[in-house]
């Protein structure tokens, strides 16, 4: 079965810091989404790319999806408590009814 | 801005009692979806909805879900006898064909 791979499962990072979340696919992604949740809430979307090399940025967070549209990451500069929560990437793998896969999440937990 | 909504944002039901979830798309597209999400775990495709039918559905969407589009505007999903295991947020979402999908606050359900 198609899976989306997420990495790390989950990260503690200093207030102020940089951090890296990605999210691997085996399948060429037609379209990428991220998401923020927090837990048990619903999800906030944050952006979403479909060409390759695309960059996206809004507020402190970068997106981007690589050139062979199999892996895209996500990138928060100066991580603040507002990051924390659990970040979530979709994939449109180009299945025909254009459903999403999932990857499991990355907890994100910002330390004063 | 068009948005998905969807009502209620939580529902408490006793096992064996059926459900009904509503969602309102958006209004000009053409693909509709449910997913759902127990907590702490993946997003789950449950079934895709094209064209006044099932397009496809997953291993989850066994006899006792159904969805419709009684009216042309909103989209059902329907539990007929709820077991514990189905406790989780449910997700509409919507998308036109390739574009964007976009998706509903989510309708948490907790069966007691």
């Amino acid at each position: 079965s198609q899976e989306l791979e997420q990495s790390p499962q989950s990260l503690i990072v200093q207030e102020g810091k940089n951090l890296t979340i990605n999210c691997t696919s085996s399948k060429t992604l037609y379209g990428l989404y991220w998401y923020k949740q927090k837990y048990g809430e619903g999800l906030i979307f944050l952006m979403m790319l479909q060409k390759g090399g695309e960059e996206k940025s809004h507020e402190k967070i970068t997106a981007k999806l690589d050139e062979k549209k199999q892996q895209s990451s996500l990138h928060i500069t100066a991580s603040q408590p507002s990051h924390a929560g659990i970040y979530l990437c979709g994939a449109d793998v180009g299945d025909s009814n254009y459903q999403l896969i999932w990857g499991a999440g990355t907890k994100l937990i910002i330390k004063p | 801005e068009p948005e998905v909504t969807q009502t209620p944002s939580h529902q408490v039901t006793q096992m064996g009692q059926e459900v009904i979830l509503r969602c309102v798309p958006i209004s000009n597209h053409l693909y509709f979806y449910w997913y759902r999400q127990i907590l702490g775990q993946k997003v789950e495709f449950l079934v895709s909805f094209y064209n006044n039918e099932i397009s496809e559905k997953s291993e989850i969407f066994d006899d006792q879900f159904s969805v419709e589009r009684p009216d042309g505007s909103n989209f059902t999903l329907k539990i007929r006898s709820t077991k514990l295991e189905d406790s989780a947020m449910y997700f509409c979402a919507s998308r036109v064909s390739y574009n964007e999908q976009f998706f509903g606050p989510g309708t948490r359900l907790t069966v007691l």
